[in-house]
């Protein structure tokens, strides 16, 4: 059970190029979402899914593309590398509980420069 | 709106020193609430959790009680170690919209020896 696996782990773009970052769990979870990670700002949320099909954006949207055509996985594209999308990139997957939510799983992280 | 405010840091504590990391929230609906650990280089893992107001979340020595009546989820450990430093997060989700998370911006512990 590898729950939620990240690729790559380490990536430099330059400005403008366009780039994939793949994301896939194994647990046959409904929802899927991308976050980053920048110092002093915590985690803040990019796009979502609810289930295949069903995409959503979050709390920072733009430059970034996202499509869910199966449960397990949840890529996350960027359209023309900016500088200002250096980040760590995390995905993570959850699932409902009834009326009360569980955890997210996290993946490793995409450590991603653009220069 | 939906947001986690958190003690900031970083926070330097002597190995079985008492820790306390501060954290209030806003919520739209009724939240669970959760505490995470981010070691170095690695993605955050959950620490505990709790779903309803006076539930207390409990994981390796650490504690935190869901306080509805002061909106808070506060962050205890009694004897820390130096294998205890790391980012701590916390952060609050809202079932009704889409499992989505919100997190506070992490206080970075360190613990010497």
């Amino acid at each position: 059970n590898a729950g939620v696996t990240q690729t790559p782990k380490f990536q430099v773009l330059k400005t403008g190029q366009s780039m994939t970052l793949q994301c896939a769990q194994d647990m046959n979870h409904e929802y899927m979402s991308w976050y980053r990670q920048d110092p002093g700002m915590g985690l803040r949320l990019i796009h979502y899914s609810v289930g295949a099909g069903i995409t959503d954006q979050g709390e920072v949207p733009n430059g970034y593309n996202v499509s869910r055509s199966t449960t397990e996985d949840f890529p996350l594209r960027l359209l023309s590398a900016a500088p200002s999308q250096t980040s760590v990139y995390f995905c993570a997957s959850s699932y409902s509980q009834g009326a009360w939510n569980t955890e997210a799983f996290f993946g490793q992280g995409t450590r991603l420069t653009v220069v | 709106g939906n947001s986690v405010t958190q003690m900031e840091g970083p926070v330097t504590l002597s190995e079985e020193a008492f820790l306390t990391i501060n954290c209030t929230y806003t919520a739209t609906g009724y939240p669970s609430l959760f505490w995470y650990v981010q070691y170095p280089g690695e993605g955050l893992q959950l620490l505990l959790k709790a779903t309803k107001a006076d539930d207390k979340g409990s994981n390796k020595g650490f504690e935190a009680t869901y306080r509805k009546e002061t909106t808070s989820f506060h962050l205890e450990k009694g004897s820390v170690q130096v294998s205890d430093s790391a980012v701590y997060f916390c952060a609050l989700s809202i079932g009704d919209t889409g499992n989505q998370f919100y997190f506070g911006t992490g206080t970075s512990l360190t613990v010497i020896p």
